[in-house]
């Protein structure tokens, strides 16, 4: 249990759907990631947030849309996906400490999702 | 380009030890991170090296060079359940987190 906490496991998606990913943090950190997860390949950070702020969005198509509605609390909303879309979906966790350089991540178990 | 390089898959016998092995070339350096993922779950922290040098914990043991851009995750006392896939990433200058490929790692009996 890494105290990051990821719904739903599994997704299958049509291309014309619309569906939310939802991670919960209980570790009182203050910053909270998006990773994309492709076989073989290394992860590709999406989304971060820093204290509810966010701080970077590294040219991820509008399709995805992110929300953090509070510092435990990340969303990740999906429409017209597309079959390379499909991979697993990573949410992470950390202290959020600006001041304490670079730190360890906490990830969710992932949300699989596959777009047909 | 940034880049890390790690062997994609490696086979090693239960009780062997196993070292697997991470190459970088990135903008800076601001140390890095070993990370185990078992299939379907949450990658988990294993070590975090910024100077040169051997970190030893219990039965991993993690290495950095910084002036050969190399570093190795060392496993002794090889059990089942170390099956998985080992993610090597490096902070870089700007405190962008680089990842490898990572290695997955089988233990037969």
């Amino acid at each position: 249990e890494t105290g990051v906490t990821q719904t739903p496991r599994h997704l299958v998606m049509g291309m014309t759907n619309k569906k939310s990913l939802k991670c919960e943090q209980h570790l009182g950190h203050n910053a909270m990631y998006w990773y994309k997860q492709s076989a073989k390949k290394p992860l590709e950070l999406m989304f971060v947030y820093n204290f509810k702020e966010q701080t970077e969005n590294n040219s991820v198509p509008s399709r995805f849309s992110p929300e953090c509605p509070n510092s435990s609390h990340l969303f990740l909303h999906l429409h017209t996906l597309q079959p390379e879309d499909s991979a697993l979906y990573l949410c992470a966790s950390s202290q959020g400490d600006r001041d304490r350089g670079y730190e360890k991540l906490f990830f969710g178990s992932g949300t699989q999702l596959s777009v047909l | 380009g940034q880049n890390i390089d790690q062997p994609t898959e490696m086979t090693a016998t239960e009780g062997a030890i196993v070292q697997i092995n991470c190459t970088y070339q990135t903008s800076g350096f601001n140390g890095l991170f070993w990370y185990q993922q078992h299939a379907g779950e949450a990658p988990t922290f294993l070590s975090y090296n910024v100077l040169d040098g051997l970190e030893e914990k219990g039965r991993f043991s993690s290495f950095l060079s910084r002036s050969k851009g190399y570093s190795y995750l060392l496993l002794k006392e090889l059990q089942m359940k170390d099956s998985a896939s080992y993610l090597c990433a490096v902070v870089d200058s700007n405190y962008q987190l680089i990842w490898g490929a990572g290695t997955k790692l089988i233990i037969k009996p």
